[in-house]
């Protein structure tokens, strides 16, 4: 069964830094894209980040330089450097898993599974 | 300002077909599949939809969906109760995930 854990959420003030990983387990970690993406409250869902299975990572530009996707394949983990943090920053943010449909009309990426999610707050 | 362009809302009956809308662009939907997404209330999203037709297993076939140009659609037949959540469809876009802002349906 796959499962993504979510942990390092919490409450920081503007400017600040935080860290949040991502546990994976019940599928090759290493075989798989990674993603980050965040949901505000009462808001939509808005993409952070993507890691290949290369490490090729890949951003909004309402994040990067500001955040940092990585992924350690020894411990099944994915995390998220997130630095010169804005209230606007806060939301639930979601782990989840990448990864591609296969048919004669080429190859169509997708996320299938999420984790449970962790809150970050930025906020004096 | 979500890249892709949902209704924000979309209601029916039990037993009703329910269709909800997915406007992107060239570069998103016109280029690339679409996957939605449906999300119950406090819970994580879940995977309804991918490859603009595709369902996972454990989806009920009263779920599809369809893509034509830069547009896509969900439909849901045969309406329950427990449809009621927020649906979001999704694209690639030059190497990014674009997400459209969310449908919540509601079962009158």
């Amino acid at each position: 069964e796959v499962q993504l854990v979510e942990s390092g959420g919490g409450l920081v003030q503007p400017g600040g830094s935080l860290r949040l990983s991502c546990a994976a387990s019940g599928f090759t970690f290493s075989s798989y894209d990674m993603h980050w993406v965040r949901q505000a409250t009462g808001k939509g869902l808005e993409w952070v980040s993507a890691i290949g299975t290369a490490g090729d990572t890949y951003y909004p530009g309402s994040v990067k330089g500001r955040f940092t996707i990585s992924r350690e394949n020894a411990k099944n983990s994915l995390y998220l450097q997130m630095n010169s943090l804005r209230a606007g920053d806060t939301a639930v943010y979601y782990c989840a898993r990448g990864t591609y449909y296969y048919d004669s009309s080429g190859y169509s990426p997708f996320i299938d599974y999420w984790g449970q999610g962790t809150l970050v707050t930025v906020s004096s | 300002q979500s890249v892709l362009t949902q209704p924000p809302s979309a209601s029916g009956t039990p037993g009703q077909r329910v269709t909800i809308s997915c406007s992107g662009s060239s570069s998103n939907i016109g280029s690339n599949t679409v996957n939605w997404y449906q999300q119950l209330p406090g819970t994580a999203p879940k995977l309804l939809i991918y490859s603009n037709n595709q369902r996972p297993s454990g989806v009920p076939d009263r779920f599809s969906g369809s893509k034509s140009g830069t547009s896509a659609s969900l439909a849901i037949s045969g309406l329950q109760s427990e449809d009621e959540a927020d649906y979001y469809c999704a694209a690639w876009d030059d190497s990014h995930v674009v997400f459209g802002g969310g449908t919540k349906l509601t079962v009158l």
